[in-house]
């Protein structure tokens, strides 16, 4: 079974603090992806990864950015964390097929509770 | 950008009542990702289609493509009390819809 963990289930952090939410899978997937979920919002997509140091901007980039230096491992960091930055955080990953990033299902971690005071 | 809008937000059913979940994109899809979240849960992939009226069934689930590749649907028959949770839909470019919540009233 494909295994998608996350460092952290829940976290709380002060403003003004950096923080890292680290996810690996086990699968040797090309595509990893990062989220957060609102309540009333869904899933949006903050960041995806189709390779080795390679990134591109989801939906709501705006105060993330992102690290993957090896293929099981992408990072999410906040460079100075905000309360509109508290949420459910969720990391997925899948397989590319065909240089095509929708054509794959996508595994989920169990997430990450981030709660910014 | 690309939408996808999926309703109703919420629904509350009755044990065996039928239960449907619809998802409309602004534009055209290529294919459509359904998966499901149980309370406290992650999203789990249900099923993907890719064909134009392309019609798949999985026990009591039965997803639905649209003719023109822009809307979906997502009907469960009999709903028992393990189908609760939240549904959504995914489309191109990784966008979801903002879920379907389904309650189940034993």
């Amino acid at each position: 079974d494909v295994k998608v963990t996350q460092s952290s289930r829940y976290l709380v952090k002060r403003t003004g603090e950096k923080v890292f939410l680290e996810c690996v899978q086990d699968m040797d997937h090309e595509n990893m992806f990062w989220y957060r979920q609102d309540p009333g919002l869904g899933l949006r997509l903050i960041y995806f990864s189709y390779d080795v140091k390679m990134k591109e901007k989801g939906d709501i980039p705006e105060g993330y950015s992102v690290s993957r230096e090896k293929k099981e491992r992408f990072s999410l960091i906040l460079e100075s964390a905000s309360t509109n930055q508290t949420s459910m955080y969720l990391c997925a990953s899948s397989f590319m097929t065909s240089g095509s990033l929708s054509y794959n299902e996508q595994f989920f971690g169990p997430g990450t509770r981030l709660t910014v005071l | 950008g690309q939408q996808v809008m999926q309703i109703p937000q919420y629904q509350h059913v009755q044990e065996g009542e039928d239960f449907t979940t619809y998802c409309n994109s602004s534009t055209t899809l290529s294919n459509i990702q359904w998966y499901k979240q149980r309370p406290g849960g992650h999203p789990v992939f249900l099923i993907q289609l890719v064909k134009s009226g392309e019609v798949k069934k999985q026990k009591r689930l039965t997803f639905q493509f649209g003719e023109a590749k822009k809307n979906s649907s997502l009907h469960i028959t009999a709903t028992q009390t393990t189908d609760v949770g939240t549904y959504f839909c995914a489309g191109l470019a990784l966008v979801f819809g903002k879920g379907t919540r389904l309650s189940v009233i034993a």
